[in-house]
């Protein structure tokens, strides 16, 4: 079984809709939780980073943890054309010596 | 602030050949360092990470080898490349108790 889980998509949706990615990990270790956005060609960027359980707001994204369910979402509103482009999960543990990804789900905003 | 360079950025070198890829850090001291692989459409595999100069884990066991020969300085080396060391080469830096931070990467295509 994989570290980390991530449908790997391709997810196509109309401008303007609401879109929700998702992650699944089996480590109960892991405490930090990240978000990605890698453009083709490019290296990843991040969008989001957050701490535990809980829900983080940063303009049209919404990152989401559920540690219970070892369940993370990022949550984009008003999705924009701009904002196609594989986003990646990713999750550490306490030593953050090492990071663990999803595959990364691509995302397709049509205009 | 901090910034990564990692270069060059794209890449095409023949079957047997050495390879050498560099990627440094600015604005930051004693970071961990990482190289990671992403085929095409796909996720990020680790290939070697560092927590310190001359300190060098390897996830993958392969014709890659990685050094640190300064503190904000890590090398990707080969010996003799394979066909199938082509790929999109990532390098990443963190503080430790932070989200990773990543290079623009080099598009290695080995013919």
């Amino acid at each position: 079984q994989k570290e980390v889980e991530q449908d790997p998509g391709p997810l196509s949706v109309p401008e303007g809709a609401i879109v929700s990615l998702n992650c699944t990990y089996s480590n109960s270790a892991f405490q930090y939780f990240m978000w990605y956005r890698q453009y083709s060609r490019k290296g990843p960027e991040l969008l989001m980073y957050t701490y535990s359980s809980g829900n983080k707001e940063d303009g049209r994204f919404t990152a989401q943890v559920d540690k219970s369910s070892k369940y993370i979402s990022l949550f984009i509103r008003d999705s924009q054309p701009s904002d196609s482009a594989t986003y990646l999960c990713a999750m550490a543990s306490y030593n953050f010596n090492k990071f663990y990804f999803g595959s990364g789900t691509k995302l397709n905003v049509k205009p | 602030s901090q910034t990564i360079h990692q270069w060059p950025a794209t890449l095409v070198q023949p079957v047997g050949s050495p390879l050498s890829l560099e990627c440094t850090v600015e604005g930051t001291s004693n970071p961990n360092l990482y190289w990671y692989r992403q085929a095409a459409g796909r996720g990020l595999q680790l290939l070697f990470y560092s927590v310190g100069i001359g300190q060098i884990s390897s996830e993958v066991p392969q014709n890659l080898s990685a050094s640190r020969p300064q503190d904000r300085q890590f090398i990707l080396s080969s010996k003799k490349l394979l066909l199938s060391d082509s790929s999109f080469y990532l390098c990443a830096w963190s503080t430790g108790r932070t989200e990773a931070f990543f290079g623009q990467g080099t598009r290695l295509t080995v013919v």
